[in-house]
């Protein structure tokens, strides 16, 4: 596609509930992040997939939460069990690779409410 | 630890003249600088990047200058119009990682008619 897609656009859901949330990177792009945006911060890394590669986790704040991403192109983040500090911002970005500096270009993100 | 700080969580400018957006790193590894504008409901947009071999990059409107020795950089846009309101963020990678960024909290820019 044209751009980065993510979706839904906003998800409401009870604590305890789990939520999958979806990313469709720019086509022919081998890298794809995930971050979030709590209200007033900047953008947190959560996970890093490149090509077929494992992926980089490091960034996942806990065990409830776990991506993958199926044919090198399309990821799901799942957030198992979720609480009220996960409502953020869920940001997705792709890029050609970590050639040079790796721009990364992002989704609208997916706006997740917990209650 | 914060290692991406931009210090002014807002900034108003008049039309035309210029705005400076700054930003402070503590990192030393990192080498690769980055702004982004994001307008709200829409995902960050790239603006302008600046490795840490040069010192200015400068792209019509948008300049990038970068200070190694005080880990600071700035973001030049002149002449600002309203159409550049917006939250700009500062970002930064580091090779040897999956180079993911570590983005600042942001500016708001609000650019007065």
């Amino acid at each position: 596609g044209a751009g980065v897609s993510q979706s839904p656009s906003n998800k409401v859901t009870e604590k305890g509930k789990d939520v999958e949330l979806r990313c469709d990177p720019i086509s022919g792009h081998t890298a794809l992040y995930w971050y979030r945006q709590s209200l007033g911060q900047g953008l947190e890394f959560l996970i890093y997939f490149q090509g077929n590669s494992a992926p980089d986790k490091s960034g996942l704040p806990s065990d409830r939460f776990s991506a993958e991403r199926t044919g090198g192109s399309v990821s799901t983040l799942t957030i198992q069990r979720t609480q009220q500090e996960d409502s953020a911002v869920y940001l997705c970005a792709s890029s050609l690779g970590l050639a040079g500096g790796n721009i990364q270009y992002f989704g609208a993100g997916t706006r997740l409410s917990v209650l | 630890d914060q290692q991406v700080k931009q210090n002014s969580p807002s900034l108003s400018v008049q039309e035309g003249r210029i705005s400076i957006l700054n930003c402070d790193y503590t990192n030393s590894m990192f080498d690769y600088f980055l702004w982004y504008k994001k307008y709200p409901a829409e995902g960050p947009t790239f603006l302008i990047s600046i490795s840490s071999i040069k010192d200015k990059n400068e792209d019509g409107r948008f300049t990038v200058f970068l200070n190694k020795s005080a880990k600071h950089l700035s973001l030049h846009i002149v002449p600002s119009q309203p159409g550049d309101s917006a939250v700009y963020f500062c970002a930064a990678s580091r090779e040897g990682s999956a180079r993911q960024l570590t983005f600042g909290s942001g500016t708001q820019l609000t650019v007065l008619p």
